[in-house]
């Protein structure tokens, strides 16, 4: 398969606290995205860091990407209850056009 | 501007039945993509539509099938339903290959 693997599956922490996902990937990318899905509802994009980049920061998100590992890793700081939701890494591959979608890690935010 | 329109939101098809699913991207997005997603296979990619031509295809059967109009709405199509079809059918658009994609909320496919 294609697809990213995402660890961990499932996370749960409470408001305040800084949640960390980890995304691992197979192929050589263009670039690796991040989405966030709530319940239900569509994919919504979060950020987008490029090959030839180490670390990109978008408000309380920081993404790390380590190509020689083919890895990434979404830390969200000072979390709220409104973060709970499914986040998934996404990799545009230099070998193909599409972008695939890792696993998920759903994340609970308790009050 | 518009988000993108995924038409119906909910479906109930019996097997061996076939269905069309609808999504109007967002105004000046030119690129169509489809994704199925299920708790098992979490998202699959079905494929990509790109003024008009497919430009890549995921790894599904024949029965699925799409197509994508001069105003760069797009539908696909499901023929001979079976029960591992149902699933969130999700499109997203954006303005060319490689960009990130905005989703419309899905079409929940249930097939019995």
């Amino acid at each position: 398969s294609q697809q990213g693997e995402e660890d961990p599956q499932a996370l749960s922490i409470q408001e305040g606290e800084n949640a960390t996902m980890n995304c691992s990937y197979k192929t050589s990318i263009n670039n690796l995205q991040w989405y966030r899905q709530n319940s239900g509802r569509g994919l919504v994009h979060l950020i987008l860091i490029r090959s030839n980049e180490r670390e990109k920061h978008s408000g309380r998100l920081r993404v790390t990407l380590d190509t020689s590992k083919k890895s990434s890793s979404l830390l969200i700081t000072a979390s709220r209850a409104a973060d709970t939701a499914s986040y998934f890494c996404a990799t545009d591959g230099q070998s193909t056009d599409k972008l695939i979608f890792g696993t998920g890690t759903r994340l609970q935010v308790f009050p | 501007k518009a988000g993108v329109t995924q038409t119906p939101r909910y479906l109930i098809k019996t097997r061996g039945q076939q269905v069309t699913l609808s999504c109007s991207p967002i105004s000046g997005h030119r690129s169509v993509s489809w994704y199925q997603q299920t708790p098992g296979q979490g998202l699959q990619f079905l494929f990509e539509y790109f003024s008009e031509t497919q430009r890549n295809k995921g790894n599904f059967p024949g029965r699925f099938s799409g197509r994508q109009f001069s105003n760069s709405r797009s539908e696909m199509n499901v023929s001979t339903l079976e029960l591992g079809d149902s699933a969130l059918y999700l499109c997203a658009s954006s303005p060319e290959t490689g960009s990130p994609l905005h989703f419309g909320n899905g079409t929940r496919l249930t097939v019995t």
